[in-house]
């Protein structure tokens, strides 16, 4: 499986911008990106996911890089429930298969 | 939004007990369903991958006869620890996709969490 990088950890303060970076250099051209989180004693749950287009919806944005090789998750406005594991995938024609993902903190 | 449903939510059992968790998509209808066990402060690992109708598919490393999986309908899968002993006390979740076309989400139950004493 084609593999993703993501920061540990990151920290933001509430009502700011976050931007929730991931690398996947061995990305091929039939992979999706994926971006799910998982709050604390929950399921993961889904955020969005995206091809080769920038994407948007309610509760995020997904920035993707002209070479595919790298993506950004965007929360406009991150609120104390927005603290959580966020993980990014790739999906080829497996079932998700989780990294470590990025624990994200938000600060009151 | 597609709803996904565990049950039970948490166990406590003694050791040597066989436990039965249910999966149930609640709003459309799922061929394969997915099942994940996740220890503290770790991330999900997939166990298997359940079919309706047919055997499920499991991963390397996790014990079939173990780890009895279900699948007779399309809205239900169920996972069955059988024997547990502490070392199978984790947080087990289900998850199902209400698409053939792998690149859609995949959507989760919100896990049952097992202690076996």
């Amino acid at each position: 499986d084609a593999k993703t990088t993501q920061p540990n950890s990151m920290e933001s303060n509430e009502e700011e911008p976050v931007h929730l970076p991931c690398n996947h250099s061995t990305i091929s051209g039939t992979d999706y990106i994926h971006w799910y989180r998982q709050l604390p004693s929950q399921g993961p749950e889904y955020v969005i996911h995206g091809l080769t287009s920038n994407v948007n919806n309610r509760m995020a944005s997904l920035a993707i890089a002209e070479d595919r090789k790298s993506s950004t998750l965007i929360l406009h406005r991150a609120t104390l429930r927005d603290a959580a594991v966020y993980y990014c995938i790739l999906v080829r024609n497996t079932p998700l298969v989780f990294g470590k993902g990025t624990r994200l903190s938000v600060i009151a | 939004g597609a709803v996904v449903s565990q049950h039970p939510s948490w166990v406590i059992c003694k050791s040597g007990t066989s436990v039965k968790i249910e999966c149930r998509s609640l709003d459309f209808q799922a061929t394969t369903m997915f099942w994940y066990r996740q220890f503290p402060k770790q991330s999900l690992m997939l166990m298997a991958t359940s079919n309706e109708g047919s055997k499920a598919t499991y991963e390397q490393g996790v014990e079939k006869d173990k780890f009895l999986i279900n699948h007779a309908s399309l809205t239900l899968s169920t996972l069955t620890v059988t024997s547990a002993h502490p070392e199978d006390s984790s947080f087990y979740i289900c998850s199902a996709r209400d698409s053939s076309y792998h690149n859609q989400p995949q959507h989760f139950g919100d896990g049952t969490r097992l202690s076996i004493l």
